[in-house]
């Protein structure tokens, strides 16, 4: 079976550092593009980014980019998440997510198709 | 005006059918894009249900019964989820997601009551 396990969460002051990790197990990881997604209490997901599989393209939200690094080590089947510069804003339950394949490039772009297994979420909480 | 609109509550009864809408923002043609569809239960993961492009493009998640359907509306750009039979089972949250300019775009979900 696919699992997704997410540690690293915790609490962290305003403007610190923390990195979450994701182990994977169950399929090949370094064939599925995979995501960082949050979702704050009582509120909708909110993608943070995604990597392709051979971890050559990341992408990520307007509000990430610059603070937030995804990263991966497939020989580990292990996903990271690198978040710089913490805001009260970025408290959430952060689930890391599989995709449901590595993506394709047509016309110059590339696609992705779709997240498919979720971890369990790990909680970070930036706070003073 | 957000990429995807949905709204923040539906409510239907028991063996009656859903109609979850996502309407994208105008500039952005439902056509060209692939719907996914979330359910997240109280307390729960998030569970992929199903993708939709067309009729000859769409697939159902793993285990998702078949009385979950997607669509689309071209009149009203919206992409649509059809859940029939309603069971308790059903009430959850309900989001909407598109790949759209190289970013994954969550709707901000529909809170479906079983009543």
């Amino acid at each position: 079976d696919v699992q997704l396990v997410e540690s690293g969460g915790g609490v962290v002051q305003p403007g610190g550092s923390l990195r979450l990790s994701c182990a994977a197990s169950g399929f090949m990881f370094d064939d599925y593009a995979m995501h960082w997604v949050r979702q704050t209490p009582g509120k909708g997901l909110e993608w943070v980014g995604l990597i392709s599989g051979d971890a050559d393209r990341t992408y990520y939200a307007d509000s990430m980019k610059g603070r937030f690094t995804i990263s991966r080590d497939n020989s580990r089947n292990s996903l990271y998440l690198q978040m710089n510069s913490l805001r009260a804003e970025d408290t959430a339950l952060y689930y890391c997510a599989k995709d449901m394949g590595p993506g394709y490039s047509y016309g110059g772009a590339y696609y992705y198709y779709g997240l498919d297994v979720w971890g369990q979420g790990t909680t970070v909480t930036v706070s003073s | 005006q957000p990429v995807l609109t949905q709204p923040t509550s539906l409510s239907a009864s028991p063996g009656a059918s859903a109609r979850f809408t996502c309407t994208l923002r105008s500039a952005i043609n439902v056509g060209s894009y692939r719907i996914y569809w979330y359910q997240q239960k109280p307390g729960s993961l998030p569970r992929y249900l199903l993708r939709y492009q067309s009729d000859s493009d769409k697939q159902q998640g793993s285990g998702v019964p078949s009385r979950f359907s997607g669509s689309k509306d071209a009149s009203t750009n919206a992409g649509l989820l059809l859940i029939s039979g309603l069971q308790s089972e059903d009430e959850a949250d309900y989001y909407c997601a598109i790949w759209y300019t190289s970013t994954w775009v969550f709707g901000g979900g529909t809170k479906l009551t079983v009543l």
